[in-house]
Order: C-alpha cells, then structure tokens, then sequence
C-alpha cells in the first residue's frame, strides 16, 4: 500500500457520459498529480495541484478538469466521454511543489468507454 | 512537448541474465529518476540521482547519471522473474515530472 488511495478502482461507462475519479494523498502531502497510461503508453501528465492551487497543467483535454479540496483529496472530472478516453489514470503525491520531488503513485483508476 | 525516450522498448530475457536499458533527452536534466511499473499497479520508485556523472546502486539496481545531463543507464544484474514490469525513467520540469516512453521487460524462467 502506497499510502495514495484512488476510486473507483475500475469504470466502465458509455460515451458522452461523465465520470469523476477521485484520489486521496499519501498523508502529509501536499501535492497532487494527474498522469493517463494509455494502453501501451507512457505516462502522460494532465494536471498538478498544490495546497489547492493548480500549479501545473500539462495536455489535459478541455473536457477534462480537476480540482484539489481543503482535505487535500482531489479529483478529476472527465466529461463528454469518447472511446480514446479509455486509460488507466493514476494520481500521485507529493510533500512539496517541485516537480524533482519524490512522487508516490496509486494503484489507479482503470476506465473503459464503450 | 519535451519527450525522454527509452530504448530498447522492450526486452525479452532469461532469468539470470544482466539488463541494459537508457534514457535520452534532447535537454538538460539536474534530476534522474527511475521508476517501476509492476503490472496492473501504479509506478515505484527506484532509484534517484541528483549529479552529473553519478553512480547509483539499489540491490541489484545501478544507475548512473549521464555526463552530460542529457541521459541516464539502468543495469539490472541476474534477472529473476519478479524483474518484470515497465521501468520508467523521469525528469522534472519545474512543477511537474516527465516520464520516458519506458522499457517493457520480460523474464522468462
């Protein structure tokens, strides 16, 4: 157990749908990160948040948001689904905002658009 | 966007066997990072390297941090099985951090 949790572990849902993935932080971080592995593919970063505060954005689709609440949980909003959205989606943490930090990953969330 | 590429992308081995795999970039990185993915599971981290020139160990793990500081080497010394997964090397980019196109192993006993 990585000490960084993410629900639903598995979606399946439909296009156009929306879904919204959510991560707890390892405790004591205030960094949240997005990645999306699609299948056979590296790690490609959609957003970072610090203390609640975007920080970073990387290619994140404009059907695509985020936010990070006061308890530091965040979560990733995916709207208007398209097959090409399906991916794994890890969240990461990390104590401080550099990106040289030491990143603790989840398990993720596996979502599959049908 | 910035890209680190890996090579080779993936390897077949036998258990036993040492492992060779790198990470180029077309620019300068003050931070090294290697990471496994075991299947179905989110990265871990491996090894760190913080200096041009650096050689890492981590068990049967070295990496070193290129001259340069535009690429990194990771050796795996006799492979067992549970070697497999996608490793990943990274670098930072101010607030956030770039994976490489990683390298996918797999060790046959």
């Amino acid at each position: 157990d990585s000490g960084v949790t993410q629900t639903p572990k598995h979606l399946i849902t439909a296009t156009g749908q929306r879904v919204t993935l959510r991560c707890s932080p390892r405790s004591g971080d205030l960094s949240v990160y997005w990645y999306q592995q699609s299948l056979d593919q590296g790690l490609q970063f959609l957003i970072q948040y610090y203390n609640g505060e975007e920080r970073a954005k990387g290619n994140i689709l404009e059907r695509f948001s985020a936010q990070q609440f006061p308890d530091l949980h965040s979560e990733l909003n995916l709207s208007s689904l398209e097959l090409g959205d399906s991916a794994l989606y890890f969240c990461a943490s990390s104590a401080g905002v550099s990106g040289a930090n030491v990143l603790t990953f989840g398990a993720g969330s596996r979502l599959t658009v049908l | 966007g910035q890209q680190l590429n890996q090579s080779p992308q993936s390897m077949f081995i036998q258990e036993g066997e040492d492992v060779s795999m790198n990470c180029t970039s077309s620019s300068i990185f003050n931070t090294w990072l290697w990471y496994k993915q075991d299947p179905g599971e989110g990265p871990v981290l491996l090894i760190a390297l913080y200096k041009a020139g650096e050689l890492t160990s981590n068990g049967r793990l070295t990496a070193q941090f290129g001259i340069t500081r535009k690429d990194s080497f990771l050796n795996i010394s006799a492979s067992i099985p549970s070697d497999v997964g996608i490793y990943f090397c990274a670098g930072p980019r101010t607030d956030k951090l770039i994976f490489g196109t990683g390298t996918r192993l797999q060790v046959f006993p």
